[in-house]
């Protein structure tokens, strides 16, 4: 029932971009995407609604692809504080049963 | 207020001790969460309320006993743990809990608090 990520693991200099990539077997009502820094709670950065509607947070931008149940998190030009684990979730019966995926775990080096 | 607050952000408790862990958010959301987390691990889902009933409870042993005294408040009785429950417990909330809601409605989380079962 969790949604798959990939990759596990990416490794960028700063002002790179990458690419973190979510999938489902089940129909969405949308994606989550959160990040999570070591020894803090996850944090909210956008919701992907039905629609392909693309959101935006600062440099770091999403899509949806409902069709196909994926979800993609575009990272451009790194920052160091980009740094964490990054975690897409999923609700697909729309009763508050938001799941995770495996994370995938992203640093920035100078 | 923004927040939701966990108490105690640490707690080291033998098999035999009984320890409860608190929630409380103070944004009028209506649905409330016990995620457990291992390290490298994701948030595993445990326990959902949703207007202050359990909506969810995703088969966790019974040495866990959720409580919603009200809207604001999510307690997570400990007895008997295992040393394995050794984990960060995250409490959550969001602003809708009736049915066809949650998918739109995002996570607000609790910094959690850190258990170690000796």
């Amino acid at each position: 029932q969790q949604p798959v990520q990939s990759p596990q693991a990416v490794i960028l200099r700063e002002g790179e971009d990458a690419v973190i990539n979510c999938s489902s077997s089940k129909a969405l009502y949308s994606v989550h995407w959160y990040r999570q820094k070591h020894g803090e709670a996850p944090v909210f950065l956008m919701i992907l609604l039905k629609g392909g509607e693309q959101k935006g947070h600062e440099k770091i931008s999403a899509s949806f692809n409902e069709k196909k149940q994926q979800s993609s998190l575009y990272l451009t030009a790194s920052q160091l504080s980009y740094s964490g684990t990054y975690f897409c979730g999923t609700d697909p019966y729309n009763n508050n049963d938001m799941r995770f995926g495996a994370g995938t775990r992203l640093t920035v080096k100078p | 207020d923004t927040e939701v607050t966990q108490t105690p952000k640490h707690l080291v408790m033998g098999m035999t001790n009984k320890k409860s862990l608190k929630c409380e958010q103070h944004m009028g959301h209506r649905a409330m969460y016990w995620y457990k987390q291992k390290a490298k691990k994701p948030p595993e889902l445990m326990f959902v309320y949703s207007y202050e009933k359990l909506s969810i409870n995703e088969s966790v042993p019974s040495r866990f006993s959720p409580e919603c005294p009200n809207s604001s408040l999510l307690n997570l009785h400990l007895h008997a743990l295992q040393p394995e429950d050794s984990a960060l417990y995250l409490c959550a909330s969001s602003l809708e809990g009736g049915e066809a809601t949650g998918a739109n409605e995002k996570l607000f989380f609790g910094s959690g608090t850190q258990l170690s079962v000796l």
